[in-house]
């Protein structure tokens, strides 16, 4: 079975700092792991696709890495905004779909 | 590109009470998911189709929640009679691929039960 968790839990940061976010899963047989972005009263936005293939994936400020052999993928935010505010949340695939972590509630304070 | 459509956005409903959700998804994905998804919590799978077939629905409460996805495009998940635990956000998902590849997301729909 495949149980996902992401520490911190909540995170609050004066802007521009830089920032890493991590999630654990415990089925390491992945081909993928996806990371979103999710605003209050919304739905998930996707941010990044990381195959197994790659160790990193970038998009902007934004780099994931994916490290199969500890159970672990991080997501670092560059030089973060108040526009960065939102929960973050990771999925790690099981059988056909994916298992989501609680996520991390994210606030960047100008 | 249209993103997965999903109606309606908000529903308040007394226990006991039915409620149906409405999901078009991104044109072209043959994978369709529902998900429940509890004020802070991730999201959890309902059911997750593959053209107009079930791949999934083990964890679909199926004594009141239904859903279906016929000509293998939009789909409906239905809850009949409504319970307070009920009360959530459903966000449908599609992919292009099974496998699972990667899921884009509607808006939600949230229901709450009183």
């Amino acid at each position: 079975k495949q149980e996902v968790t992401q520490i911190p839990a909540a995170l609050s940061v004066p802007e521009g700092e830089n920032l890493v976010l991590n999630c654990s899963f415990t089925d390491s047989a992945i081909y993928n792991l996806q990371w979103f972005r999710q605003d209050p009263g919304k739905g998930l936005t996707s941010l990044l696709l990381i195959q197994s293939s790659q160790r990193e994936q970038t998009s902007g400020r934004l780099n994931a890495s994916l490290d199969k052999s500890s159970g672990r993928s991080t997501l670092y935010i560059a030089a973060s905004q108040p526009g960065d505010s939102a929960t973050y949340l990771c999925a790690a695939p099981y059988g056909q779909n994916f298992v989501f972590g609680p996520g991390t509630r994210l606030s960047v304070l100008p | 590109e249209a993103g997965v459509a999903q109606s309606p956005r908000y529903k308040i409903i007394e226990k006991r009470q039915s409620v149906a959700f409405w999901c078009n998804p991104i044109s072209g994905h043959a994978t369709l998911y529902w998900y429940q998804q509890i004020l802070g919590q991730g999201p959890k799978l309902l059911i997750q189709f593959q053209n107009n077939g079930v791949v999934d629905d083990s964890q679909l409460p199926k004594d009141r929640f239904s859903a279906e996805r016929l000509k293998g495009v939009d789909s409906t998940l239905k809850i009949q009679p409504a319970k307070l635990e009920d009360s959530a956000v459903y966000l449908c998902a599609s992919s292009l691929v099974g496998g699972p590849g990667e899921l884009f997301f509607g808006e939600g729909s949230r229901l709450t039960v009183l």
